[in-house]
């Protein structure tokens, strides 16, 4: 079965500072990768996605990703964090039914 | 993007009695609909499949008779949590899937707490 590693818990940064939170997962064939973002009292939004090609993706909001398939990673980056960034996020893995992981939430202070 | 909408956000029901959640994609059709199940501080964790037409498809250790999925039409899938128990309290979430595509769209969830 899949499995999905996050191993920030929380992560808690100054705002214009730069974050890469990790995740890494246990499947080792063609997989579907996701980054969703819940902002407080908000539903899931997505923020990124990597089906196939460029390992390095971009999504919104200036977040990336980079595949990394040696290292069954897929680490989340920014290169200067805002206040409103702050939220819960979570990395999930799969085709149509996903998995998540448990999460990490990002506390940017002003 | 998409919109799903759940109801109720909140619901709070006593011991014994059976509540349901509706979900519904507003400006497309889902084909596949997921149910989650999200306790505090912890991950999101699939009960269930719900496929428009047919029976949904359940994860090991989630009770088919406990939480009845009804995916009447292509907009709408129900989840009625049956006899509840506090047990039972949780964040209820459920996505959507237009056609083929691979990307769920959430909905806002529902928050169920059982006296």
């Amino acid at each position: 079965a899949q499995s999905v590693s996050q191993h920030n818990h929380h992560v808690i940064l100054s705002e214009a500072a730069s974050l890469e939170l990790g995740c890494n997962y246990s499947y080792g064939g063609t997989v579907n990768l996701f980054w969703y973002v819940q902002y407080p009292g908000q539903h899931l939004q997505l923020l990124l996605k990597y089906f196939s090609g460029d390992p390095l993706v971009k999504g919104i909001k200036g977040f990336e990703a980079e595949f990394i398939k040696s290292k069954f990673s897929f680490n989340l980056r920014k290169p200067s964090v805002q206040w409103s960034d702050t939220a819960e996020y979570f990395c999930a893995v799969g085709f149509q039914k996903l998995v998540f992981g448990t999460g990490t939430r990002l506390l940017v202070s002003p | 993007g998409a919109v799903v909408s759940q109801h109720p956000s909140r619901v709070i029901c006593k011991s014994g009695t059976s509540v349901k959640i509706e979900c519904r994609s507003l400006d497309f059709q889902a084909t596949t609909m997921f149910w989650y199940r999200q306790f505090p501080k912890q991950s999101l964790m699939l009960m269930a499949t719900s496929n428009e037409g047919s029976k949904a498809t359940y994860e090991q250790g989630v009770e088919k008779d406990k939480f009845l999925i009804n995916h009447a039409s292509l907009t709408l899938s129900t989840l009625t949590v049956t006899s509840a128990h506090p047990e039972d309290s949780s964040f209820y979430i459920c996505s959507a899937i237009p056609g083929l595509n691979n990307e769920q769209f959430f909905g806002p969830g529902t928050r169920l707490t059982v006296l």
